[in-house]
């Protein structure tokens, strides 16, 4: 059972450059979220999914975007990177309807030069 | 807006030196409280879930007890292995979870 599983595992763009960050879950779950953890700032929300075609923003949706085809698969891109979207990247799912814990990756360590 | 509140930053164990991290949070409407273990490059790792006041979860030498304020995390004669990033959740609507910024804990032999 992998889990959730993202790639790649580290990535440096330049600025403008625009990327995916991949992120694929095998449990069936049907929530799935994107976060970025900076030091000082903890986890930060940034946009999340509770089903397939369905996607909605967190608290830090600018210069994100996010689609849900599949329940498996929640892409993250980047449009156009900026030296502030340099962070560590962590996608993570959870079944839905009660209090349940989250899966989390292991992360994308992202760099923007 | 949900806010959660993890105290101490950082703290110094030593092996078998016991001590306890604190969690204070406003929400409006609590339906759980997690607590996760961050390794250095590595994503968190679900630990506990804690629902209602007066509830308690254990686990090894961990154990997070709930009040309607603040959860804490009490670590009982602590081993180096334990040493990690502990990180507080909330819930209150729907699956998102919002987190504090964590305890880094150290622990020496």
């Amino acid at each position: 059972n992998a889990g959730v599983t993202q790639t790649p595992k580290f990535q440096v763009l330049k600025t403008g450059q625009s990327m995916t960050l991949q992120c694929a879950q095998d449990m069936n779950h049907e929530y799935m979220s994107w976060y970025r953890q900076d030091p000082g700032m903890g986890l930060r929300l940034i946009h999340y999914s509770v089903g397939a075609g369905i996607t909605d923003q967190g608290e830090v949706p600018n210069g994100y975007n996010v689609s849900r085809s599949t329940t498996e698969d929640f892409p993250l891109r980047l449009l156009s990177a900026a030296p502030s979207q340099t962070s560590v990247y962590f996608c993570a799912s959870s079944r839905t309807g009660e209090a349940y814990g989250y899966t989390f990756g292991s992360g994308t360590r992202l760099t923007v030069v | 807006e949900d806010q959660v509140t993890q105290s101490p930053e950082a703290l110094r164990l030593q092996e078998g030196e016991s001590s306890s991290l604190n969690c204070s949070y406003t929400v409006s409407g609590l339906r759980g409280l997690f607590w996760y273990r961050q390794d250095p490059g590595k994503g968190p790792e679900f630990l506990f879930t804690l629902y209602s006041a007066g509830e308690e979860k254990e686990k090894e030498r961990l154990k997070a007890t709930l009040t309607k304020k603040e959860s804490f995390l009490h670590i009982t004669a602590p081993k180096p292995e334990d040493s990690a990033t502990y990180l507080c959740a909330v819930q209150a609507r729907g699956s998102r979870l919002t987190f504090g910024e964590g305890t880094q804990l150290t622990v020496n032999p």
